[in-house]
């Protein structure tokens, strides 16, 4: 089973900021088969990125994803403040089991 | 649209039987793997499993085989997540989603329903 471990567990930032978010794999993931997803309070969660590197339909490009092997990056080039929410990184080249990370908490500063 | 459809909140007592669905619409149901997952208070998001409608080919987490029962009616467009006998620590939320790809359950999930609470107390 692939571990995704994210950090920071918690990311305080303004609005306006760069939002930088990581996510390590125990082993390396199966054709950047990495996907990132974001969760506001009270509602299900929501594709943004897939591949890695794909934005999701709608999302808008200040969301970017990067990196391969065992290391990713989720980049907001400037958060607005419908942005602040917790993001899960997810794995999907190794299954079964599918796997998420932790999770990573974008809050208010 | 591309709709996933969740049962309505539940609440149970430990060693009670339960199964919750989940109703899609606006694609070709039998030819998207369909998933489940977990959102226990206070934590992350966990997948349980997952099924392709098409011919019930299944595929569980190691933690949930066992726990859980997936299926699927391709007729009405609709799967299922069923406890035999419920505890207390099955107590969350519970998402279905679909897969990305068509017949590819090696894909991140592009649609969730609305999420389905189930609360397990005595």
């Amino acid at each position: 089973e692939i571990v995704l471990t994210q950090s920071p567990g918690t990311l305080s930032l303004s609005p306006g900021e760069r939002g930088t978010l990581s996510c390590r794999a125990s082993q390396r993931v199966s054709s950047n088969y990495l996907a990132w997803y974001q969760q506001k309070r009270g509602q299900a969660p929501r594709l943004l990125i897939y591949g890695a590197s794909s934005r999701a339909t709608g999302i808008p490009d200040r969301f970017s994803g990067s990196g391969s092997g065992t290391d990713f990056t989720l980049t907001i080039s400037r958060l607005e403040p419908e942005d602040f929410a917790v993001y899960y990184c997810q794995q999907y080249g190794s299954s079964p089991p599918i796997t998420f990370g932790q999770g990573t908490r974008l809050e208010v500063k | 649209e591309v709709q996933l459809v969740q049962s309505g909140a539940e609440v149970k007592k430990p060693g009670e039987s339960l199964q919750i669905s989940c109703r899609g619409s606006g694609y070709s149901f039998s030819s998207y793997w369909i998933g489940w997952v977990r959102l226990m208070p206070g934590k992350g998001l966990e997948w349980m499993g997952i099924i392709y409608p098409g011919d019930s080919d299944t595929k569980y987490s190691p933690s949930f085989e066992g726990q859980v029962t997936i299926s699927a009616d391709k007729s009405i467009s609709t799967a299922y997540l069923q406890w035999s006998s419920l505890k207390a620590s099955d107590t969350a939320m519970y998402y279905c989603v679909k897969a990305q790809l068509s017949s590819f359950h090696r894909a991140a999930f592009d649609v969730w329903g609305q999420g389905t609470m189930v609360t397990v107390s005595s």
